[in-house]
């Protein structure tokens, strides 16, 4: 079955720190996986998906398939980086339907 | 362009009660879905449809009916609600094709049931 794993619920660190947050997933077919940020008082959004290879508000993520990972980093965090993130696995190939993992609490203190 | 419309926000209700969350969307987008968003347990998909007429289970479909007759709607039902089912809910849509799984989120709605 298809399964996406974020270890950790939260995640603190200061402003200017680099950020990881972790998440892994169990697929057997080819996996198409992307990262949704939901801020204060806002609606879940996409923040990047891996086809799309891009960086987005500094973000960046490699699909690593040898360690089924999809790890979204930044350099330097920033306070409005704050925020409830959700890695998600498309369930098939080409399918709107989404796995979504259990969400990491990202703080960045001052 | 209102993209994807919740009602209610906020509803509390008594357990035994039914309700249906609204759910629209003006972005012509055929795949719509259900999500329910608990403490720790992250979006759970409850149903989904690909377009009008079509409707599928997700993964916690039980106490939840769903029904698609137009594009543009596609609301929730709880026939008879329990407090397990106190939860967030969010609809989602996004177009089929080229752009799937691209998901545009409703506010969500925030439902209690006592």
């Amino acid at each position: 079955a298809q399964r996406v794993t974020q270890p950790e619920k939260l995640l603190s660190v200061f402003k200017g720190a680099p950020v990881e947050l972790k998440c892994n997933y169990s697929y057997s077919g080819s996996p198409e996986l992307f990262w949704y940020v939901q801020y204060s008082r806002q609606r879940l959004q996409l923040l990047l998906r891996h086809i799309s290879r891009e960086s987005i508000k500094g973000f960046t993520a490699d699909l690593n398939k040898g360690e089924t990972s999809f790890h979204l980093k930044k350099p330097f965090a920033q306070e409005e980086d704050s925020a409830m993130y959700y890695c998600a696995l498309s369930v098939s190939e080409g399918s709107e339907k989404l796995v979504f993992g259990k969400g990491t609490k990202l703080t960045v203190n001052p | 362009n209102a993209g994807v419309t919740q009602t209610p926000k906020f509803q509390v209700l008594k357990t035994g009660q039914s309700m249906t969350l609204q759910c629209a969307q003006d972005m012509n987008h055929e795949y719509m879905s259900w999500y329910r968003q608990d403490p720790g347990m992250g979006l759970r998909l409850i149903h989904y449809s690909v377009g009008a007429g079509i409707t599928d289970q997700g993964e916690v479909p039980n106490g939840y009916n769903v029904s698609r007759s137009t594009t543009e709607d596609f609301p929730l039902r709880l026939l008879s609600a329990a407090p397990s089912q106190t939860s967030v809910y969010f609809c989602a849509s996004s177009p089929t094709g080229s752009g799937a799984n691209v998901l545009t989120f409703g506010a969500g709605s925030r439902l209690t049931v006592l």
